[in-house]
């Protein structure tokens, strides 16, 4: 079974701080997106990553994907109340046709 | 241009009943895919249409069925209804098949199954 586990699953944190979510994976991906999905929401695109050790920024987000394609992360700098918000990771396992999502991370900025 | 749109957004129905979710891709894209999401399972892949034919298919059962008009406008539909269908449930579209890694959602249909 191909699954994406991300870590943590819950992130509570005061606004101005640093954080890092993970996705991890034994499988190898051909790409990764990161998506944000706020209550009442549909997933929303952040970033796609497609090469191994690929680094993309985003303003105060930072997405970073493994060497070997397994894994990614994603580093916000100096949180918001505004990055609040399910964090989904997801991407199509290496010679497959399939799009499996991560179990999602769970962010809450406090003011 | 206009993002995905979903119809209706909230719904109740009761078990053994069937409901039939719409959704209108942005323009000009011609694919589009369906997922579940509950706060059990997370996000689950039910079936992606292209070209008004199923092209992939996730592990539901054969109550989850869907379809795509000429105007790449697509229906998902499930019969039969029971408890554990109440989800969150997502219509995505992407410019060309399997083109998942530039698909927009919609804001999504909330099914409540009493």
């Amino acid at each position: 079974t191909q699954l994406l586990e991300q870590s943590p699953q819950f992130l509570s944190i005061q606004e101005g701080e640093n954080l890092t979510v993970y996705c991890n994976s034994s499988s190898v991906f051909s790409s990764l997106q990161w998506y944000r999905q706020e209550p009442g929401e549909g997933p929303v695109l952040l970033v796609t990553v497609v090469t191994g050790g690929e680094v993309k920024k985003l303003k105060r987000l930072t997405f970073q994907f493994g060497d070997a394609r397994k894994d990614s992360s994603l580093h916000i700098t100096a949180a918001q109340p505004g990055d609040t918000g399910l964090y989904l990771c997801a991407g199509p396992p290496s010679g497959t046709y399939k799009y499996i999502f991560g179990t999602g991370t769970r962010l809450k900025v406090l003011a | 241009k206009a993002g995905v749109t979903q119809t209706p957004r909230y719904l109740i129905k009761t078990r053994g009943q069937q409901v039939t979710l719409s959704c209108s891709p942005i323009s000009g894209h011609r694919s589009v895919s369906w997922y579940q999401q509950t706060p059990g399972q997370g996000l689950q892949f039910l079936f992606e249409y292209f070209s008004e034919t199923q092209r992939n298919k996730g592990n539901f059962p054969g109550r989850f069925s869907g379809r795509q008009f000429s105007n790449s406008r697509s229906e998902m539909n499930v019969s039969t209804l029971e408890l554990g269908d109440s989800a969150l449930y997502l219509c995505a579209s992407s410019p060309s098949l399997g083109a998942r890694e530039t698909q927009y959602f919609g804001p999504g249909t909330r099914l409540l199954v009493l």
